[in-house]
């Protein structure tokens, strides 16, 4: 069965302080890992999707990295603007469409 | 401006009363989710659809919930009948799946749904 976990489940920041949030997975063969932020009282909003191990793709003061195993978002110099609970997820190659999700980290950015 | 809509946005029912979410999902989508949020499970996957057709509802209680695509643009989902442990947002995603690689996947709002 996938396994997605996520850590820390909780992370405080002054703004620009920058900081990593993990994203550790078991699958037997990764299709695609991705990216969700979600803000409270709204659906996830989809951020990145990295394929294979060495990819990496930036949006802003983000940068998603990929290895065999884990997954990392790097937030450089954040804003309170960026406070928001990010999700992982991954996808298996032989799962057709189906997403599984980790538990996600709360990133909450202090001015 | 495209996106999922999902209705209702928030529900209050009584425990043994039907309730029945909707989703339009975005046009042109072809592959439709029902995701279920709780505190204590995050994000549960219930049920999806490709082309219309149900391709896995392994996370769902078959004994009391149905989901269904009766159209491409709309997809229901129903609890018949509802308990507290059915407590939850319940958010309807689409996406684009082409192939091998996935698309992204676009999540509505969500339905609040509270059983007393």
């Amino acid at each position: 069965e996938d396994q997605v976990t996520q850590s820390p489940e909780a992370l405080r920041l002054q703004e620009g302080e920058s900081s990593s949030l993990n994203c550790s997975y078991t699958v037997s063969g990764l299709r695609g890992l991705f990216w969700y932020r979600q803000d409270p009282g709204k659906g996830p909003e989809f951020l990145f999707t990295l394929y294979s191990a060495g990819e990496e793709k930036e949006k802003e003061r983000l940068k998603a990295t990929l290895t065999k195993k884990e997954s990392f978002l790097h937030i450089t110099a954040p804003k309170p603007e960026d406070s928001a609970t990010y999700l992982c997820a991954v996808q298996e190659e032989t799962s057709g469409s189906r997403l599984t999700f980790g538990e996600g980290t709360q990133l909450t950015v202090n001015p | 401006d495209a996106r999922v809509t999902q209705t209702p946005r928030h529900k209050v029912t009584e425990m043994g009363q039907e309730v029945t979410m909707r989703c339009q999902p975005i046009l042109g989508h072809n592959t439709v989710f029902w995701y279920r949020q709780t505190m204590m499970q995050g994000l549960e996957l219930l049920a999806y659809f490709r082309n219309r057709a149900p391709l896995d509802d392994s996370g769902m209680p078959k004994d009391r919930f149905s989901a269904e695509m009766p159209d491409a643009t709309l997809a229901t989902l129903k609890i018949q009948p509802s308990e507290p442990r059915d407590s939850a947002v319940y958010f309807c995603a689409s996406g684009l799946t082409l192939g091998r690689f996935p698309g992204e996947l676009f999540f509505g709002e969500g339905s609040r749904l509270t059983v007393l």
